[in-house]
Formats: structure tokens, sequence, C-alpha cells
């Protein structure tokens, strides 16, 4: 089964600070990406990375940094903390594209269990 | 107009009944989609993938694809108190981005 890990479920951090969260996953995907979550938002995408140092903005990128230096950890990376990013943050992975890995399924994303930040 | 639209619900069905969980798509190129479960306070979870036009069946699940008419649905037969949970449909973007589009999800009740 695929894992998906991030560092923590629940992080309370106060304005201004740097926050780091982290996603680690265990299936050799080349892809992953990080959301965040907000009731009556859903998923927004932050950023994404298909390769080691590669990374790629999402719709949201403001006020993210990401870091991508082995292929089976992926950080988050709030340079300043304020209170409009309290959210849920979640962590996905996703398959190689076809005819790489011998099956017919693609980007199919698996999730770690999420972390709930709240900056006060 | 929305990429990936579903209704917000929440769409109630008593226990034992067929739950119709439905998304429109704007992208005619779409080729496949996949439905995901994500209860309160959790991360989504991946249940179904279709990757042609008609029916694909697991379990109690039944997922379908309409490329004429641009929508994707799933079924949930014999619907049981656990599934109630948001069902996010997602379209993979066939770029080099690897992206899923991203439906804002139905919220599905299953009354004992």
């Amino acid at each position: 089964d695929v894992k998906v890990t991030q560092s923590s479920r629940y992080l309370v951090k106060r304005t201004g600070e740097k926050v780091f969260l982290e996603c680690v996953q265990d299936m050799d995907h080349e892809n992953m990406f990080w959301y965040r979550q907000d009731p009556g938002l859903g998923l927004r995408l932050i950023y994404f990375s298909y390769d080691v140092k590669m990374k790629e903005k999402g719709d949201i990128p403001e006020g993210y940094s990401v870091s991508r230096e082995k292929k089976e950890r992926f950080s988050l990376i709030l340079e300043s903390a304020s209170t409009n990013q309290t959210s849920m943050y979640l962590c996905a992975s996703s398959l190689p594209p076809p005819g790489t890995s011998g099956t017919s399924s693609y980007n199919e994303q698996f999730f770690g269990p999420g972390t709930r930040l709240t900056v006060l | 107009q929305k990429e990936v639209e579903q209704n917000s619900g929440p769409l109630s069905v008593p226990e034992g009944a067929i739950a119709s969980l439905n998304c429109t798509y704007s992208d005619r190129g779409s080729q496949s989609f996949f439905w995901y479960r994500q209860y309160s306070g959790k991360s989504p979870e991946l249940i179904m993938s279709i990757y042609s036009n008609g029916d694909k069946e697991d379990g109690r699940f039944t997922a379908q694809l309409n490329k004429a008419s641009q929508y994707v649905s799933l079924l949930i037969r014999d619907s049981q108190p656990s599934d109630s949970a948001t069902y996010l449909c997602a379209d993979p973007r066939m770029d080099s981005s690897y992206k899923l589009i991203f439906g804002s999800g139905t919220r599905l009740l299953v009354r004992p």
C-alpha cells in the first residue's frame, strides 16, 4: 500500500513564525503535491513537484515556498505565518505517467493524513 | 464556469437505498475521472478510478462516465451509515503537470 506521512497532525504557531510542514512517501512516486483545504473553498493546490529539486506553482503559492531535496520528501514552508494561513494542509503523491511503470493507472493521487495548522 | 462541478448537498438517503452522486465537467478532452471519499476531519481517500466511457463496478460502488454529456457519476448501492462522507470527483490533467482538478464535493448523509 502507498503510504504518505506528514510530520504533524496538529500544529499551533504564532504570527510571523517560520513554519515547516514535511511530507514523506514510500512508493518512489515522482510527483508530489501540497494543498490546503478550507470550508467552502475546497482543495486548492499550493505547489507541486514532478522531480527532485523541481517545483511548480499551483493556484495559490503566495506566502509559501517548497523544497524537494530527496525524491521521497516534499516540504512546505510558510516563511512568515499569518492568521489567514490557518487551514488543513494536505500532501499527496501520484503514480508515474503511463509507459514508465507498466500500469495503465496514472495521476491517481494518494493523500497523507493532513496537518491542521492554527496560526494565532 | 468551474471546470468540475458538484452539488454540495447534503444528499440524504435512507440506509439500504442507492445513493447517486454526480459531477459535470467542462473539458471535452477529459479521458478519465477519480472519485475520492473524505470523512470529516480526515484526508481524501481514492475509492474509484474510471478510464473509459461507460460503467465500472467495484463492490457496492459503480462509476459511470458519459463523455458525450460530460458527466460522471458514482452510485453507491445498499448505502450504509458508514458511507456518510463528502465525495469529491477529480479530473486528471493530461499534460505534464499531473494535476487533478477537483470538484468542491458532495456531502452524503445515510440515515439509519
